[in-house]
């Protein structure tokens, strides 16, 4: 059971340059979850999907743009990388993205430098 | 805004209990979490409160207090794989996660 994936493992990006994660869950969830994190700071929601074909904006979205195209993939770009997208990014999942109660799944992580 | 503060670092012996306090102040409220997060790796849930009062689970047991925004996760009988960082969550009125920064626990022989 693979659960979420998440490609590339770690990258280094010069700036200004675009960089696309990815991410696939094979649970069958219909929310999807893009968080970044910075040491201090915790884990800080950048995009959300509460199911294929919608997304919306979390704490800090600027800089990063998410399609959901289906129910397994949720990709996040960046534009334009800048040195301040440095950090450690989680996709993770649950079931619904409507109730309290979910747990979200988490992958294993990607972690990006920008020079 | 969200705030959820939790403190930074704990140390505790093999064999011992630690407790790790968190308290929120978030818009809505539907449930607090805690998720374990060993170095290098992804969290991984630990418990789910939304009522008041203690639930227990093995070694660990979390505790809520609404009314006083107020959680906190119990580590008994502490293993050397315990060591890692405790992250507090709150799931807010729109069911999205707002995180604390986490607690880093450190257990030695």
């Amino acid at each position: 059971i693979a659960g979420i994936t998440q490609a590339p493992t770690s990258q280094i990006l010069a700036a200004g340059r675009r960089m696309t994660l990815r991410c696939t869950q094979d649970m069958r969830h219909n929310a999807m979850y893009w968080y970044r994190q910075d040491l201090g700071l915790g884990l800080r929601l950048i995009h959300y999907s509460n199911t294929a074909g919608t997304t919306g904006k979390g704490e800090v979205p600027d800089g990063y743009s998410v399609s959901r195209a289906n129910t397994d993939d949720f990709p996040l770009t960046l534009a334009s990388a800048v040195p301040s997208q440095t950090s450690v990014y989680f996709c993770a999942s649950s079931e619904s993205g409507t109730s309290g109660a979910d747990e979200q799944f988490f992958g294993p992580g990607t972690r990006l430098t920008v020079l | 805004g969200q705030n959820i503060d939790q403190p930074t670092e704990m140390t505790a012996t093999e064999g011992a209990i630690v407790q790790i306090n968190c308290t929120y102040q978030t818009s809505g409220f539907n449930g607090l979490f805690w998720y374990q997060q060993h170095a290098g790796e992804a969290p991984t849930f630990l418990s789910y409160n939304v009522l008041d009062g203690l639930e227990e689970k093995g070694r660990f047991s979390s505790f809520l207090s609404r009314s006083k925004g107020y959680s906190y996760l119990l580590l008994k009988e502490l293993q050397m794989k315990d060591s890692a960082s405790y992250l507090c969550a709150v799931s807010r009125g729109d069911y999205k996660l707002s995180f604390g920064a986490g607690t880093t626990v450190t257990v030695r022989a």
